[in-house]
């Protein structure tokens, strides 16, 4: 079955530049939610779409954005990067804005 | 502010043995509780998951209990086997409300399953 794609898988960036993950949900599912696992931490929630609309705000730096598109893959853009923003990012979809999530790979970024 | 805790950073367990892995939360809003099995370099994988109206829920060697009034759940893994060696999640989330079903994880307990 299809999964939950992210790309790229690792992404080595240095200081203030900016950086752009990307996530395919598996088709038909309507929600993504992006999570940042820092080193030995647990995923903290950053954001969510639900239809193309932003649908809930976690912990998410202003530096950072994010989208849906018609074709309800999202972006994360990243700007301004700083060395505390290397960590593992997911994504994940559901369908209908709830229940089981489905998480991709991640993409590993690094930041010097 | 831990909202889900997973007391126990680590797990070791013999083949063909009853794992128990614990969780509680104290965020009385969360109605929806999922477990995940993670692999280094890997994304988390869905095992199994709780709604708050029910007590228990089973799938194959995985079963789910939760005490609403003691703010706790337990996953079981019976028999244990040497490929369920990982990090599990416990995660929850508050689908009544308006987050629109985002989770908030525990820190993750590392099973080993020793044959």
């Amino acid at each position: 079955a299809a999964g939950v794609i992210q790309s790229p898988r690792h992404l080595i960036k240095e200081k203030r530049e900016t950086a752009t993950l990307k996530c395919y949900p598996i088709p038909r599912h309507d929600t993504v939610y992006w999570y940042q696992q820092g080193p030995g931490q647990d995923p903290q929630f950053l954001i969510s779409f639900y239809e193309k609309m932003q649908s809930d705000k976690g912990s998410i730096p202003d530096r950072f954005s994010a989208q849906q598109f018609s074709d309800y893959h999202s972006e994360l853009n990243m700007s301004s990067l700083e060395l505390g923003d290397s960590a593992l990012y997911f994504c994940a979809s559901s369908l209908g804005g709830g229940g089981e999530q489905y998480f991709g790979p991640g993409t590993r970024l690094t930041v010097t | 502010d831990q909202q889900v805790k997973q007391n126990s950073p680590s797990l070791s367990v013999q083949e063909g043995r009853i794992s128990i892995l614990n969780c509680d939360y104290t965020n009385s809003m969360f109605d929806y509780f999922l477990w995940y099995k993670k692999y280094p370099a890997e994304g988390p994988t869905f095992l199994i998951s709780i709604s708050s109206i029910k007590d228990k829920n089973e799938d194959g060697r995985f079963t789910v209990f939760l005490n609403k009034s003691a703010k706790h759940l337990s996953l079981h893994i019976v028999p244990s086997q040497p490929g369920d060696s990982a990090v599990y999640f416990c995660a929850a989330s508050a689908l009544g409300g308006t987050s629109y079903g985002k989770l908030t994880f525990g820190q993750g307990t590392i099973l080993t399953v020793h044959p």
